[in-house]
């Protein structure tokens, strides 16, 4: 089945720096890439995807890139602010037989005023 | 608009015990799932349904058993609760891929504790 790991676990930022979390995949049937943020006490709320067919995606100050042949795929948030603060999870999904989410393990992230 | 909606929010179990935990969704979306979150293993797929009637083991699926007997329920048992099940569990919702969206919509969760 699908692997899923991400890195790093923790991350400590300065207000304003950007923040970057890698995973990687190892089934190369994955066609599907969201993020999901989590604030405590919370459930999981996506962010942002990305499908196998598109390289890169933006959507205000994050964007997801994706690298097919080397089975992996990061987050980048720039100008990072304290609401920022949360735990990010990155996941993966080659859309057969319900869709089935593989999650990494998930990355903490502090914001530092 | 409640989106995905878990019942109890917190329990606590003694070992031995058994429970249920609700999950119902008004977005009248085919799949539905159940998660456990565990620190620092993400979140790992328990059982999870394709429709009305059907369910299909996840990552994780020993000592819980499921049921879909409506489209917006999906129950989650647990017979004879165990320590090792002390967990977060997420019940989440998403359309299929040929559908036009796989997003998938997670409940606020559920706290379990099993003493």
């Amino acid at each position: 089945g699908e692997n899923v790991e991400q890195h790093p676990s923790t991350l400590s930022v300065q207000e304003g720096d950007s923040a970057v979390i890698k995973c990687t995949y190892s089934d190369s049937a994955s066609n599907y890439f969201p993020w999901y943020k989590q604030e405590l006490g919370k459930g999981p709320q996506l962010i942002i995807d990305i499908r196998s067919n598109v390289g890169e995606k933006k959507d205000q100050r994050i964007a997801v890139t994706l690298n097919k042949t080397a089975k992996h795929f990061s987050l980048h948030i720039t100008e990072t602010q304290p609401e920022d603060s949360a735990v990010y999870f990155c996941a993966a999904s080659s859309g057969a037989a319900g869709n089935k989410l593989t999650f990494g393990g998930g990355t903490r992230v502090l914001v530092k005023p | 608009n409640a989106g995905v909606t878990q019942t109890p929010k917190f329990r606590v179990l003694k070992t031995g015990q058994s429970m249920t935990l609700l999950c119902a969704q008004d977005m009248n979306h085919e799949y539905m799932y159940w998660y456990r979150q565990d620190p620092g293993m993400g979140l790992r797929l328990i059982h999870y349904s394709v429709g009305e009637g059907t369910t299909a083991k996840g990552e994780v699926p020993d000592g819980y058993n499921v049921s879909r007997l409506k489209k917006q329920n999906f129950l989650l048992g647990l017979e004879s609760a165990a320590p090792s099940q002390t967990s977060v569990y997420f019940c989440a919702s998403s359309k299929p891929q040929g559908a036009g969206g796989t997003e998938a919509f997670f409940g606020q969760g559920t706290r379990l504790t099993v003493v």
